[in-house]
């Protein structure tokens, strides 16, 4: 069974600082990771992918890949109130033709 | 549309009750995916279509539930003889890639069912 895990949190942080979400997997094969951002009550929107070793940056929000520790992350800067909701972190499988698979989500509370 | 549209957006059903879940991907979207997400869980995979070929139905729980796209464009997820713990938010993403092995999803808004 391939996994995904994530802190389900609640992840408390005050608007200005770093957020950190963090995330194992398994599948030693996986080649790409995403971040999808999930307001309550709303449908999930992908807002960071990332492919190869090391950080990508894109605004306020770094993704960063260490394949050999299996483990990705989400840096959000400046957290903002309107930065509050689940993270998914998302993997995509080694295996041909399998779909996307998704961590249970990290609850992020921003307050101001 | 601009988006996935899905319909309803809310279903209370009875237990025992059949069900049908209807989703619209964004026109010209080949891959369509069926998830299934749980209070505080993160989406489960239930099934894959590519065009109206259905390749990986390895995500439903049950024979109970049931998938079709017959046309290549809308697809409906049927749920027979409902049953609790069938309760969640169904979620349909589509993909302009003609794969399952791919990350970039556009999700509907989902149908959140209830079943009592």
């Amino acid at each position: 069974q391939k996994e995904v895990e994530q802190n389900s949190g609640p992840l408390s942080v005050p608007e200005g600082a770093i957020a950190s979400l963090n995330c194992t997997y398994s599948d030693r094969g996986s080649q790409s990771f995403f971040w999808y951002r999930q307001y309550s009550g709303k449908s999930p929107e992908l807002i960071m992918s990332i492919y190869s070793n090391g950080d990508k940056e894109d605004g306020r929000f770094t993704a960063q890949l260490n394949k050999a520790s299996q483990y990705v992350s989400l840096l959000i800067r400046d957290s903002q109130p309107s930065d509050s909701a689940t993270y998914l972190c998302a993997g995509v499988p080694h295996q041909a033709g399998t779909a996307l698979i998704f961590g249970k989500g990290t609850t992020l509370s921003v307050s101001s | 549309g601009a988006g996935v549209s899905q319909s309803p957006r809310y279903k209370v059903a009875k237990r025992g009750q059949d069900v049908a879940l209807r989703c619209d991907p964004i026109s010209g979207h080949v891959s369509l995916f069926w998830y299934q997400q749980a209070l505080g869980q993160g989406p489960e995979f239930l099934t894959y279509f590519q065009n109206e070929a259905q390749l990986d139905k390895s995500g439903l729980p049950s024979d109970r539930f049931f998938a079709e796209r017959p046309e290549g464009s809308v697809s409906t997820l049927k749920i027979q003889r409902t049953q609790q713990e069938d309760s969640a938010v169904y979620l349909c993403a589509s993909s302009p890639l003609g794969t399952a092995n791919t990350g970039e999803l556009f999700f509907g808004e989902g149908s959140r069912l209830t079943v009592l």
